[in-house]
């Protein structure tokens, strides 16, 4: 079956320490988000990468980084640098570059920092 | 600047009575594409239904569509007949021209919709 996976889907972390979240997809999109949700709140975008090798800050990047060393993958380190990382986070992938075009979510990843 | 409101943080609706979950955007351009997502419980974002500026139908996906007003700037998302399983949360989104150029897309602050037996 054609989807996005996260990995893990809960995620506990020391104070501290650098953690990565996994997304893979499979739908053979070229664009991957990711996106971060806290608390009752919509979806804030932390990097987007539009193709291979490439990648763009999103609008809250910092104490985030990625990597798109593959198109079927999009992992994002959550580095010690990012002060409040407690959050639930979403992988996205999207269809094409039309206005139409929708972006798919993976099952997201509930990071919790100890 | 484009903007996305939801007004309503919460509802409670009896089972198989049709629900109107409220959205109005703001965007200076012509062109731009609406999106509804709907959030169980799990996190997980499933999408529901899409809207074009340019439509001339309102959209409709099985018992979901879209009650699209461009003049006033809404697009609001009406279920029929609704189940148990439509409690979750959900989300307006818009992408416009100018957004689209930046590969972005902005979405309200959610609806939480409770059916009750």
């Amino acid at each position: 079956d054609g989807g996005i996976t996260q990995s893990p889907k809960y995620l506990f972390r020391k104070e501290g320490q650098n953690v990565t979240l996994s997304c893979e997809q499979n739908l053979n999109h070229d664009a991957m988000y990711w996106y971060r949700q806290d608390p009752g709140q919509g979806l804030r975008l932390i990097y987007y990468s539009q193709i291979v090798n490439d990648f763009q800050k999103g609008d809250i990047a910092e104490g985030y980084s990625v990597s798109r060393e593959k198109k079927e993958s999009f992992p994002l380190t959550v580095t010690s640098a990012q002060k409040n990382p407690t959050a639930f986070y979403l992988c996205a992938s999207r269809t094409g570059t039309g206005l139409g075009d929708t972006q798919y979510f993976g099952p997201g990843t509930r990071l919790t920092v100890l | 600047a484009q903007k996305i409101t939801q007004t309503q943080p919460g509802m409670f609706v009896q089972e198989k009575e049709a629900v109107t979950l409220d959205c109005t955007y703001d965007t200076s351009d012509q062109s731009y594409g609406l999106f509804w997502y709907k959030q169980p419980s799990s996190g997980e974002m499933i999408f529901l239904i899409y809207q074009g500026s340019y439509d001339e139908q309102n959209a409709t996906e099985g018992r979901y569509s879209l009650n699209f007003q461009k003049a006033r700037k809404s697009a609001n998302l009406v279920i029929s007949a609704s189940q148990l399983g439509d409690s979750a949360m959900y989300f307006c989104a818009m992408r416009d021209l100018v957004m689209n150029r930046d590969d972005k897309i902005i979405f309200g602050k959610g609806t939480r919709l409770h059916i009750l037996p």
